[in-house]
């Protein structure tokens, strides 16, 4: 069983507020990633980082920003949330490279009201 | 570039096959399929290297057609619990990430 974690799982917030979604993983791995689905939609990747202090953008353009100052903790942050940011927010790791499988956490439905 | 799925969406009886496709425009080289439930994450299948390997895992395949460009998943002799969404992802080497398809929605009925 996969140990990543991601809180909150539901977060329903006002036009305008900062919000930070956790991640952390407990396997040691290297490489995180965030991505973004709409319900029943494909997984677009908006972050990924290969270890502590690399942040790389993904495919999908996102106001959305990252850190990484510890190897297992990969906080996204919206600084100021959007009803556009209504969405699900699936955090995941892998070690590094493309052959590893990634382990996805149980994701934070985001509602922007 | 996203690869392309095929079929959309798949409604099965209990005990009938199926097959999923994941072609892409580029030359690939790795592929992956995850399963999603409703509700929950994307769960790891397999990984498909370049070199046409097939692979199993159960009552489920996959094969990878490195000049096609293409992969396709077998669900042998479904079982309720194969229903969800199956989402391949492609690496064309040179972007080094994932890009997924759009997904195929896969219902099996008793």
């Amino acid at each position: 069983e996969a140990d990543i974690y991601q809180t909150p799982r539901y977060l329903v917030i006002g036009t305008g507020k900062k919000i930070t979604l956790e991640c952390s993983q407990t396997m040691g791995h290297d490489k995180m990633y965030w991505y973004q689905q709409d319900p029943g939609m494909e997984l677009h990747l908006i972050h990924y980082s290969y270890g502590v202090n690399s942040t790389e953008k993904g495919d999908l353009s996102s106001e959305s920003t990252v850190s990484r100052i510890r190897t297992e903790h990969f906080p996204l942050t919206l600084e100021s949330a959007r009803p556009s940011h209504t969405s699900q927010y699936l955090c995941a790791s892998s070690e590094l490279g493309t052959n590893y499988e990634q382990y996805f956490g149980p994701g934070t439905r985001l509602t922007v009201t | 570039q996203q690869p392309v799925q095929s079929p959309q969406a798949v409604i099965l009886r209990e005990g009938e096959d199926a097959v999923i496709n994941c072609s892409s425009s580029k030359a690939l080289y790795s592929v992956h399929w995850y399963r999603q439930k409703h509700g929950e994450a994307p769960v790891f299948l397999m990984i498909l290297l370049k070199g046409g390997e097939q692979k199993g895992h159960d009552k489920i395949s996959a094969s990878f057609n490195e000049k096609k460009q293409q992969s396709s998943l077998y669900l042998t002799a479904s079982q309720l619990s194969y229903s969800g969404t199956y989402f391949c992802g492609t690496d064309s080497g040179s972007a080094r990430q994932l890009t997924f398809g759009s997904g195929t929605q896969l219902t099996v009925l008793p």
